[in-house]
């Protein structure tokens, strides 16, 4: 069985730009999570999807936003890029209802 | 809101020997669970060991254990057997029931630990 995948592993993008992160949940996973790996602010949750819907959000700006599509895949955009959000985007499955989240490898985000 | 605490930044231990991770926590909540994540240098987090507040007993995966006491907010991680695989960042995390884990997980800094062989 398939883990949760994302895409891409690395990015880089310019000051004032916007990037798009993708993410796979496990096969049956409804929910999706997303969350910032920043150097010396440790994780940080970003946002929860589940069933199509945002349920909840972190205390992050409204540049970071996003969607999840009908098979449970997430996007994550964000908006004019600042050099603070270069960070490692981790998503997460999970069954809703359930405790556990299986993690993908992240995407390093590169703001120069 | 929920903090979590690990006040070691990084632990060294030798090969086969033990070693224990601290995390203390801070909630208002009587029913959550605690976790304990592994991430290695291929960056994904993996799981490694899960307890429900509830539960008074002790979560064990192989040589992997924990100490939880819920008066004091402490959940330490105890790894035997320390093998050089078991080299990583390791994170204590919460997560509470209200809300059906809105606010998604709350981690600690993490705990660099390096196996000397």
């Amino acid at each position: 069985e398939a883990g949760v995948t994302q895409s891409p592993t690395h990015l880089i993008k310019t000051r004032g730009q916007q990037a798009t992160l993708r993410c796979s949940p496990i096969s049956g996973h409804t929910s999706v999570y997303w969350y910032q790996q920043a150097l010396g602010l440790g994780l940080q949750f970003l946002l929860w999807y589940d069933e199509g819907e945002e349920r909840n959000r972190g205390n992050f700006p409204p540049r970071f936003s996003g969607r999840q599509f009908p098979n449970y895949s997430s996007e994550l955009n964000v908006n004019a890029l600042e050099l603070e959000d270069s960070a490692l985007y981790l998503c997460a499955s999970s069954l809703v209802g359930r405790t556990e989240a299986f993690f993908g490898q992240g995407t390093r985000l590169t703001v120069v | 809101a929920q903090t979590v605490t690990q006040s070691q930044p990084e632990m060294s231990v030798q090969e086969a020997e033990t070693v224990t991770l601290s995390c203390t926590y801070d909630t208002s909540e009587s029913d959550y669970y605690l976790f304990w994540y592994k991430q290695p240098p291929s960056r994904q987090m993996i799981l490694v060991i899960r307890q429900e507040a509830y539960k008074q007993q002790n979560a064990t995966e192989n040589r992997f254990s924990v100490n939880f006491q819920k008066a004091a907010k402490s959940f330490s991680l105890k790894i035997s057997d320390s093998q050089l695989g078991d080299a990583a960042m390791y994170f204590c995390a919460y997560r509470g029931k209200t809300g059906g884990g809105a606010d998604g997980l709350t981690f600690g800094k993490g705990t660099h630990l390096i196996i000397q062989p």
